[in-house]
């Protein structure tokens, strides 16, 4: 299967910093990658929409001045988490697609787990 | 949007046993795929399986897509087997994947 990578795994950084999660594919080039954010014990809750070369698309009651994403190439996406405080602290998975189409598989990266203190 | 319920919810077995998650959906899909995450919240692809059966090792799945519902097979649970099971779907006209509340599955030695 395909890889996508995230980085970092896990982070703590203090209230009112800024946080950049990395989001690669490793193998294959990814159109459209996804943003989740998961609460303990819960499923996963779509942010936003990633597009290469465009604005993403966030879902509703989203920040998206908050949650900055940012899809550069066809191999990497960003989240910066701006002025981050502690009801940000959670777990956010990015996944991707090969083309971005319907009918394709998607692949997820490891998870970044986010405390802020 | 389109529901997606999995059951059960929890789920505690002995090693060695058999058991068979559900995972129904309100509306046709182009895609379904069963994830495993593990204790580290890693989501690991298990089947990519719109309609038909596949099988991989001790691990099977089904899809009924007119019938809208999958079922995946778990047969002679290991310990290893143990976190949530995720059902996520990809709805027809749309290619954003959304996902059940999981299952969660204990299974003891």
């Amino acid at each position: 299967g395909a890889v996508v990578s995230q980085h970092p795994s896990w982070v703590i950084c203090k209230s009112g910093t800024s946080v950049k999660i990395e989001c690669r594919s490793l193998d294959f080039q990814a159109t459209t990658m996804f943003w989740y954010r998961q609460f303990p014990k819960q499923s996963l809750m779509l942010m936003a929409t990633s597009n290469e070369g465009s604005k993403a698309t966030y879902e509703q009651g989203v920040e998206k001045d908050k949650f900055l994403i940012n899809h550069a190439s066809l191999t990497l996406s960003t989240l910066t988490v701006t002025s981050a405080h502690p009801e940000d602290s959670s777990f956010y998975i990015c996944s991707a697609t090969r083309t971005g189409g319907m009918n394709t598989e998607a692949f997820f990266g490891q998870g970044t787990r986010l405390t802020v203190v | 949007g389109i529901q997606v319920e999995q059951s059960p919810p929890d789920l505690i077995l002995q090693e060695g046993a058999n058991s068979t998650l559900r995972c129904n959906f309100s509306d046709s899909v182009n895609n379904l795929q069963w994830f495993h995450q593990n204790p580290w919240g890693q989501l690991i692809n298990l089947f990519y399986i719109p309609s038909g059966t596949k099988q991989n090792g001790r691990l099977s799945a089904t899809t009924v897509a007119t019938e809208r519902y999958s079922l995946l097979y778990i047969s002679s649970s290991q310990t290893t087997d143990s976190g949530v099971y995720f059902c996520a779907v990809t709805p027809g006209g749309s290619y954003i994947p959304t996902f059940g509340r999981g299952t969660s599955l204990i299974v003891h030695p």
